[in-house]
């Protein structure tokens, strides 16, 4: 049982170019997440979705872009990737959205390096 | 503004000296706390979940306590596989999801 698997781990970019992280969880959850941590500053969420066909906003979205793909799928994309956006990206799932006894699964995280 | 604040930022233990992290909160209506545990190059992973003040749960070595400015994680005899970050979380109700809105974590080392 992978849980919550993330593609991929590593990645170099130029300013400029374009990318997308994927994530896929085999948990049958209905909500999905993306983070980035900063050190200093905790984890930030870029987006979320609720549910499947469904997106919205987090703490910090600007300069990405989401698509819920499918249940198991959620990818952030980076359209012209800058160096403010060089962090560690965490996607997690969480069995559902809107209640509190319902803890999210972290991947293990993308770590992205924009020079 | 609501907001999560952990510390210390690191500690350092000798195994089986017993201490706590604080993470001290401003949140109106909390609706749950939230402990996770980080290891390097790993995601955060889910330890307990605190609802009212007066509550404790346990794992292990670990206790987690709650009141209504603050949590502590209690951290008795401990050993070198607890060497970690553990970050607290509350949740802020958003749209039609939690958002949880993370403390910057606490570094624990024990020393063996």
């Amino acid at each position: 049982n992978a849980g919550v698997t993330q593609t991929p781990k590593f990645q170099v970019l130029k300013t400029g170019q374009s990318m997308t992280l994927q994530c896929a969880q085999d948990m049958n959850h209905n909500s999905m997440y993306w983070y980035r941590q900063d050190p200093g500053m905790g984890l930030r969420l870029i987006y979320y979705s609720a549910s499947e066909g469904t997106t919205d906003k987090g703490e910090v979205p600007n300069g990405y872009n989401v698509s819920r793909l499918n249940k198991r799928e959620f990818s952030l994309r980076l359209e012209s990737a800058a160096p403010s956006q060089t962090s560690v990206y965490f996607c997690a799932s969480s069995a559902l959205a809107g209640t509190e006894n319902s803890p999210l699964h972290f991947g293990n995280g993308t770590r992205l390096t924009v020079t | 503004e609501d907001q999560v604040t952990q510390s210390p930022e690191a500690l350092r233990l000798q195994e089986g000296e017993s201490s706590s992290l604080n993470c001290s909160y401003t949140v109106s209506g909390l609706r749950g706390l939230f402990w996770y545990r980080q290891d390097p190059g790993k995601g955060p992973e889910f330890l307990f979940t605190l609802y009212s003040a007066g509550e404790e749960k346990e794992k292990e070595r670990l206790k987690a306590t709650l009141t209504k400015k603050e949590s502590f994680l209690h951290i008795t005899a401990p050993k070198p596989e607890d060497s970690a970050t553990y970050l607290c979380a509350v949740p802020l109700r958003s749209g039609s999801a939690r958002q949880l809105t993370f403390g910057s974590g606490t570094q624990l080392t024990v020393l063996p």
